[in-house]
């Protein structure tokens, strides 16, 4: 079975703080990866595409480790609006446009 | 910037009715997803289209269909209603893939929930 997945969490941090997410799949022909971004009652929103390697956006960094089939998201100087649940998405891979998503891992950023 | 809609944000509906659930976007976008949220269990794929008229099952059909007339619109159709029914639904839509592995960022509407009494 295609899964992706995640510690749920709760990870309770201070603001300030540095906090990394880490995510594992087992589709090998997967090549894309996403992070999305789930606030409460909220739809998903991304957060950072990762096709290679990886990929920076300010704070956020995310890494791709294929031969370990791992995924991870840091995010450094944690804010309040951090706070929400990030979820590790996967592509099924080949010609299919379908993703996988993962269940999600819950950040509450404490003042 | 990329717009999807979903026709109602909170819909309450009794068992046995037929309940349809819309879903519209605006970026000329070829593939439109269906999707349920429960908790404990994430995202799962209902259905989805990749051109009008075309419809594929994803990993939880059973009780539900769909209808692609315009590549604009997607729409789930729930024939009779279950209390199992009760969820988030949420529609997505992305750019084709063109082939070589990847998959492209699907961008999803505001979600429905709804409640089957």
């Amino acid at each position: 079975r295609k899964e992706v997945e995640q510690d749920p969490g709760p990870f309770n941090v201070p603001e300030g703080a540095t906090v990394a997410f880490n995510c594992t799949y087992s589709n090998s022909a997967s090549q894309s990866f996403f992070w999305y971004r789930q606030d409460c009652r909220k739809e998903p929103k991304l957060l950072m595409s990762v096709y290679s390697s990886g990929n920076e956006d300010g704070r956020f960094t995310a890494q791709l480790n294929r031969a370990s089939q791992y995924i991870s998201l840091l995010i450094r100087d944690s804010k309040l609006s951090d706070s929400a649940t990030y979820l590790c998405v996967g592509g099924y891979g080949g010609a299919t446009n379908k993703l996988i998503f993962g269940t999600g891992t819950l950040l509450a950023v404490q003042p | 910037d990329v717009k999807v809609t979903q026709s109602s944000r909170y819909l309450v509906k009794r068992t046995g009715e037929k309940v349809f659930l819309e879903c519209v976007q605006d970026m000329d976008h070829e593939n439109m997803f269906w999707y349920r949220q429960d908790p404990g269990l994430g995202l799962r794929l209902i259905y989805f289209s990749y051109d009008v008229k075309m419809k594929e099952k994803g990993d939880i059909p059973e009780g539900y269909s769909v209808s692609r007339e315009k590549k604009e619109r997607f729409s789930l159709i729930l024939e009779s209603a279950s209390t199992n029914q009760t969820s988030m639904y949420l529609c997505a839509s992305s750019f084709l893939t063109f082939g070589g592995g990847r998959q492209e960022t699907q961008y999803f509407g505001p979600g429905t929930r709804l409640l089957v009494l």
